[in-house]
């Protein structure tokens, strides 16, 4: 019990594209998701927290307008990376209260 | 806000021995403490986590001990294995309710030769 299903597992865009990553929680709701952002053999950093119905929590240094997140339903959460620069070139990966179940990724290369 | 503190950054040991991986952490509120596994390029795997009115928790080779006053905890894999071989991330939490937002330790790169 407790999975997250998140989509794609990689993706390669061109600079200035925006990607959207998705994450489903299959077999419970998930009022809350967690987003975190990890570079190369680093930590997992909090980027926001996605409220089912409200705005996203973002945290210190994240820049709202250019990680957007959408939490429309009990069970979906979306984080868009829009005017994607190859800096942004990290492992993407969601995270649900329910257990701390994480998703399995997302690999964004920016080119 | 919570701020954690891991070491080693990477630890070298051979079959069968044991391995020692601690974190302290800087907010007294936090009341919840979990320990990952990730292998290279998958998803963090939770191994074993403690709450904060438990000072010691053992399931089968791994234990994990709190110490509350020092703020400190501490991941314990005994016989270790090859298959033991990640890194490892301790996290804490507060969970009061509302939504409990994970904050990690730096991570722990364990390798086990055999």
């Amino acid at each position: 019990g407790a999975v997250v299903s998140q989509h794609p597992s990689w993706v390669i865009c061109k600079s200035g594209t925006s990607v959207k990553i998705e994450c489903r929680s299959l077999d419970f709701q998930a009022t809350t998701m967690f987003w975190y952002r990890q570079f190369p053999k680093q930590s997992l950093m909090l980027m926001a927290t996605s409220n089912e119905g409200s705005k996203a929590t973002y945290e210190q240094g994240v820049e709202k307008d250019k990680f957007l997140i959408n939490h429309a339903s009990l069970t979906l959460s979306t984080l868009t990376v829009t005017s994607a620069h190859p800096e942004d070139s990290s492992f993407y990966i969601c995270s649900a209260i329910y257990g701390y179940t994480f998703g399995s990724g997302t690999r964004l290369t920016v080119v | 806000g919570e701020n954690v503190e891991q070491h080693p950054s990477t630890l070298s040991v051979q079959e069968g021995d044991s391995a020692v991986i601690k974190c302290t952490y800087s907010d007294s509120a936090s009341n919840y403490f979990p320990w990952y596994k990730q292998e290279l390029g998958k998803r963090p795997q939770l191994i074993i986590d403690i709450r904060s009115n438990v000072g010691e928790k053992k399931d089968q080779r791994i234990a994990v001990t709190l110490n509350k006053t020092a703020k400190h905890f501490s991941l314990h894999i005994t016989e270790t294995q090859p298959e033991d071989s990640a890194v490892y991330f301790c996290a804490a939490s507060r969970i009061s309710g509302g939504y409990n937002k994970l904050i990690f330790g730096a991570g722990t790169r364990l390798a086990v030769h055999p």
